[in-house]
């Protein structure tokens, strides 16, 4: 069965500083990887998505993600953190063979430090 | 483009009760799929409907159910709520046939507060 981890449940970063967010999935044929940004109380937005070439996606908001299939990753990256990026962020998978359903990860809160 | 509409924001109902959200999706879009977030569980898939069919079902109880009409708009009803069917309802609509390459375009989802 499909599945994703995601290590940190809460990184703190400095205003300015870089920003790396773990995942990792495991799945059985080539995954169609997301990322997505969750503010509180509201829904979720897709950052970026990933099902085929080049291996490093460019999304919204500044970020990217690398698609490590040796290492079964996907991580998150933007290089300067802005205060309102302050938000939980989820990783997630989607199914080669139940159409329309996603697996999602735990969640890694971000909180950025003035 | 209007984005996704779920209605209500926010409910709050008696054990016992029954319950229907709404969700009418980006135009366009016939996929519409539910999740149900809550902080111990996370985000769980409860169904998924394409062109008023449902495609895929999560491991919820028959309690939960949903429906898909011709203009793709949906709804999901919760008979007989329990204190765990507290939870934000989450919809989600998807272009193409399936959400796996495209991914989700979401509402901002049903506060549900079941005392």
């Amino acid at each position: 069965a499909q599945s994703v981890t995601q290590p940190d449940i809460h990184i703190t970063v400095s205003e300015g500083a870089s920003l790396e967010l773990r995942c990792n999935y495991s799945y059985g044929a080539t995954p169609y990887l997301f990322w997505y940004v969750q503010s509180p109380g509201q829904g979720l937005q897709l950052l970026l998505k990933y099902f085929s070439g080049d291996t490093l996606v460019q999304g919204i908001k500044g970020f990217e993600a690398e698609f490590k299939r040796s290492q079964s990753s996907f991580n998150l990256r933007k290089p300067s953190v802005h205060w309102s990026d302050a938000a939980e962020y989820f990783c997630a998978v989607g199914s080669n063979t139940n159409a329309g359903k996603s697996t999602f990860g735990d969640g890694t809160t971000l909180t950025v430090k003035p | 483009k209007a984005g996704v509409t779920q209605t209500p924001r926010y409910l709050i109902k008696t054990r016992g009760q029954q319950v229907t959200l709404s969700c009418s999706p980006i135009s366009g879009h016939r996929s519409v799929s539910w999740y149900q977030q809550t902080p111990g569980q996370g985000l769980q898939f409860l169904f998924e409907y394409f062109s008023e069919t449902q495609r895929n079902k999560g491991n919820f109880p028959g309690r939960f159910s949903g429906r898909q009409f011709s203009n793709s708009r949906s709804e999901m009803n919760v008979s007989t709520l329990e204190l765990g069917d507290s939870a934000l309802y989450l919809c989600a609509s998807s272009d193409g046939d399936s959400s796996r390459v495209y991914g989700y375009t979401f509402g901002s989802g049903t506060r549900l507060t079941v005392v």
